[in-house]
């Protein structure tokens, strides 16, 4: 157990919808990371946040949108979702930023029907 | 733009006996950080060793050790005395000073009683 807990562990949702992930980092860590796991594109960064702060943005689609709250949780938003937005949604969290190591949770596995 | 290459989809092992996962990069950074990840069916991304590019120590975590050949951009994983439980994904991965992990496309290990 990484200590990262991220729910819902599943999400089953059809296209065109909305849903929300969430993501509680190991106690203490500032930083938090999401990545996209998919059959086609692998494991991809998507955005960090350090603190509250949008610190990098990677392969984020428009659609998608995240954010950090006061007390560090972080949630991953993604609508209008497509067919290929299926995926495995990983956060991952560090004490700090760069150099220090990230730790998974355990995912949020997305099908979009 | 960082890439991170694992040239062998899938490797296979006796139990007890020593199998080498291969991994490259390219980077013109000189101050980096490089990982393995291991992902079991259950998904989970669980962290395996990490190395620091400014220390030649290879890193040695028990029963897994890397190669780290920092002239030749090469990062490879010994896994010794393999186990049941050592069958899984192996990720390669990659931290410069963007705090981002880039991933490589993954190893299968396989192991065979």
């Amino acid at each position: 157990d990484s200590g990262v807990t991220q729910t819902p562990k599943h999400l089953i949702t059809a296209t065109g919808q909305r849903v929300t992930l969430r993501c509680s980092p190991r106690s203490g860590d500032l930083s938090v990371y999401w990545y996209q796991q998919s059959l086609d594109q692998g494991l991809q960064f998507l955005i960090q946040y350090y603190n509250g702060e949008e610190r990098a943005k990677g392969n984020i689609l428009e659609r998608f949108s995240a954010q950090q709250f006061p007390d560090l949780h972080s949630e991953l938003n993604l609508s209008s979702l497509e067919l290929g937005d299926s995926a495995l949604y990983f956060c991952a969290s560090s004490v700090g930023a760069p150099r220090w190591t990230q730790y998974f949770g355990p995912g949020t596995r997305l099908l979009v029907l | 733009a960082q890439t991170v290459t694992q040239s062998q989809p899938e490797m296979s092992v006796q139990e007890a006996e020593t199998v080498t996962l291969s991994c490259t990069y390219d980077t013109s950074e000189s101050d980096y950080y490089l990982f393995w990840y291991k992902q079991p069916p259950s998904r989970q991304m669980i962290l395996v060793i990490r190395q620091e590019a400014y220390k030649q120590q290879n890193a040695t975590e028990n029963r897994f050790s890397v190669n780290f050949q920092k002239a030749a951009k090469s990062f490879s994983l010994k896994i010794s005395d393999s186990q049941l439980g050592d069958a899984a994904m192996y990720f390669c991965a990659y931290e410069a000073a963007g705090n981002k992990l880039t991933f490589g496309g993954g190893t299968r290990v396989l192991v065979k009683p």
